[in-house]
Parts: structure tokens; sequence; C-alpha cells
């Protein structure tokens, strides 16, 4: 168990609204990930992190902004919720070249 | 442009018997691959990985191959059991890419009783 945990598990939410996933890790891991999984696309990285206050773009970064003030927190925000960001949303950290993965949060945007 | 492929969406296999699944990638650049083996609601988890400098890497009843020429890895599973029934995915990197990994679509695997 990599000690990683993801808040919400689930959320339903309105077109327009901005929502915030949370992913928090106890292991203290400098590299952090989101990642979005659609049926038929595997995973996408959206955001990554290598350290405190130090983050880039993904793959399908569009719609999205993320912060990591602390070693341990690393948000996800999605700035006006649209349908097609309904999707289930993976939070991950690396140890050298395995990546950990969260339990997942399922977003859904009606 | 998928430059990570698994081109079987679904393989079922009897139990006991062995599982092949393949993935196949176009970056000459990626130098470490990796599988992960996902159960519905819940996150990957890392099952075996292997380095470019290697053909082989086994772990248990887990082994990867890997054949640079071709751009091929296959993951075997020997002998396959109930809870091997997951999907499966090939991920890639390429060193100064920061742990990025790069994701084929997954293969669901199905073992037969």
């Amino acid at each position: 168990d990599a000690g990683i945990t993801q808040s919400p598990r689930h959320k339903v939410t309105e077109t327009g609204t901005p929502v915030t996933l949370r992913c928090h890790q106890t292991e203290n891991h400098r590299y952090m990930y989101w990642y979005r999984q659609d049926p038929g696309h595997g995973l996408r990285l959206i955001h990554y992190s290598y350290g405190v206050k130090d983050t880039d773009k993904g793959e399908v970064s569009d719609g999205y902004s993320v912060s990591r003030s602390k070693t341990e927190d690393f948000l996800l925000t999605l700035e006006s919720a649209t349908s097609s960001q309904t999707s289930v949303y993976f939070c991950a950290i690396s140890q050298i070249n395995e990546q950990f993965f969260g339990p997942g949060t399922r977003l859904t945007v009606l | 442009d998928q430059q990570v492929k698994q081109n079987s969406p679904s393989l079922s296999v009897q139990e006991g018997r062995i599982s092949i699944l393949n993935c196949d990638y176009t970056n000459s650049m990626f130098d470490y691959f990796l599988w992960y083996k996902k159960y519905p609601a819940e996150g990957p988890t890392f099952l075996i990985s292997i380095s470019s400098i290697k053909d082989k890497n086994e772990d248990g009843r887990f082994t990867v191959f890997l054949n640079k020429s071709a751009k091929h890895l296959s993951l075997h599973i020997v002998p396959s059991q109930p809870g091997d029934s997951a999907v499966y995915f090939c991920a890639a990197s390429e060193t100064d890419s920061n742990y990025q990994l790069i994701w084929g679509a997954g293969t669901k695997l199905i073992i037969k009783p």
C-alpha cells in the first residue's frame, strides 16, 4: 500500500461549476501525477508535479489546473466543469520508474 | 498518435493455461516498460517492469519479454488463475521525462474456470 488517498471518491456536479479533487500521500515522494481514465484511452496524463510549487502540463491539460503547496498534497481543479470531463481521475506518485496509484475519483458532470 | 498500442481489447483464457498479452510501441526513445493490472473500482497496481537493456524479466508466474527491434513487448502469465481476471495496461517511459508514463488502452483478460 503506497499510502495514497483521494477525495472525494465520488462526485456529481453541474456544468459550469468549479470542482477540486484532492490527492494526499504519506510517502514524501517528490513526483505526483493526475490522470484521467476513459474507455478506449487507457490513462492520460493531465498534469504532474516534480516538487512543491513545481508543476507541468500533460497530454490533456486544457480545462484543468493544479496546485502543490505541500509535498503531501496535490490538488486538481476543473475551473468550469464540462460534460466531457466526466471520467475517473487517478492520482499517482512515482518511486523511481514505477508509479503507484490512489483508488480514484469518479466524477460525473451533468 | 498512439505511441503505445494494445491491439487486443479483450482476451479469454482457460484456467491453468498460459495468458499472453501484447503491446507495441512506436517511440524508439522509450527505455523502460511496465505492466499494470487493474480491477474495477480500484487504481492500477504495478505488476512487473523491464529495462531496455534486458530482453526478459521474470517474477513468479509473470514474465515480460522485450523485442526492441520489433518494438514489441509481451506479458506471459503461467499458469493463469481466476484472480488474474482484470484489465492489463502496458506503459512506457524514456529517460529524462520526469518519469512520465505513456499508456496503452488496456486488454481485458478473462480467465475461464
